[in-house]
């Protein structure tokens, strides 16, 4: 079974319009983190977004924030204000357990295009 | 932030010769640095797990005498591409994290995008 599951392969929104990508997870883990990173075309992974899995409260940054519906094992983003500069792929993430040892698993992605 | 840097870039080779990439920890110890491969608008792909001063952890599926891994130093791995063929053309990108400080994000290093003709 996939670990992460990204189900839109493709967004369109509106500049200055809020969206959210969606992302659901799957571990049998107690203790796990969720990321979530921009991928320009450029390749570069710029990191977003973190929540691990006891925090009470979904994560923001900026204009960044993340739905963290644990019973439902789902971790979506949220972009407000969309700017033409968000456009790119958006990987969500995850490591399992508490050790630096963990690589993250990646999602298949979601490109996001802002329209003026 | 922490930063990790990836050389080269871009590098274009010859089938049969061998690729080294670098990915160095700038400003911060890293005991454990991950490969990944991308291919053209898919995702990122573990292919291996390298530990400092220990031999590299493999996925499955992943050729360990074609893909060398050498962690050497606490800020340092390599990945060579040994007798590359164009099927090894492709986005390579590594990652760390700082050793001692525990639910943070592993730092990306720039890619490399390596075409073999």
């Amino acid at each position: 079974a996939q670990k992460i599951t990204q189900t839109q392969p493709g967004m369109f929104v509106q500049e200055k319009e809020a969206v959210t990508l969606d992302c659901t997870y799957d571990t049998s883990d107690q203790s796990y983190g969720l990321f979530w990173y921009k991928q320009p075309s450029s390749g570069e992974m710029i990191f977003l977004i973190y929540q691990g899995s006891y925090d009470e409260q979904n994560a923001t940054e900026g204009r960044y924030s993340l739905n963290f519906q644990k019973a439902r094992k789902s971790a979506n983003l949220v972009i407000s204000a969309s700017q033409l500069g968000d456009s790119a792929m958006y990987f969500c993430a995850m490591r399992e357990g508490r050790s630096g040892n963990t690589p993250l698993v990646f999602g298949k992605g979601t490109r996001l295009s802002v329209i003026a | 932030g922490a930063v990790v840097s990836q050389h080269p870039s871009r590098v274009i080779c010859k089938s049969g010769t061998s690729v080294k990439i670098e990915c160095r920890s700038l400003d911060f110890q890293a005991t454990t640095m991950f490969w990944y491969r991308q291919f053209p608008k898919q995702s990122l792909m573990l292919m291996a797990t390298s530990n400092e001063g220990s031999k590299a952890t493999y996925e499955q599926g992943v050729e360990k005498d074609k893909f060398l891994i050498n962690h050497a130093s606490l800020t340092l791995s390599t990945l060579t591409v040994t007798s590359a063929h164009p099927e090894d053309s492709s986005f390579y990108i590594c990652s760390a994290r700082e050793s001692r400080v525990m639910n943070t994000e592993a730092f990306f290093g720039q890619g490399t995008r390596l075409t073999v003709v």
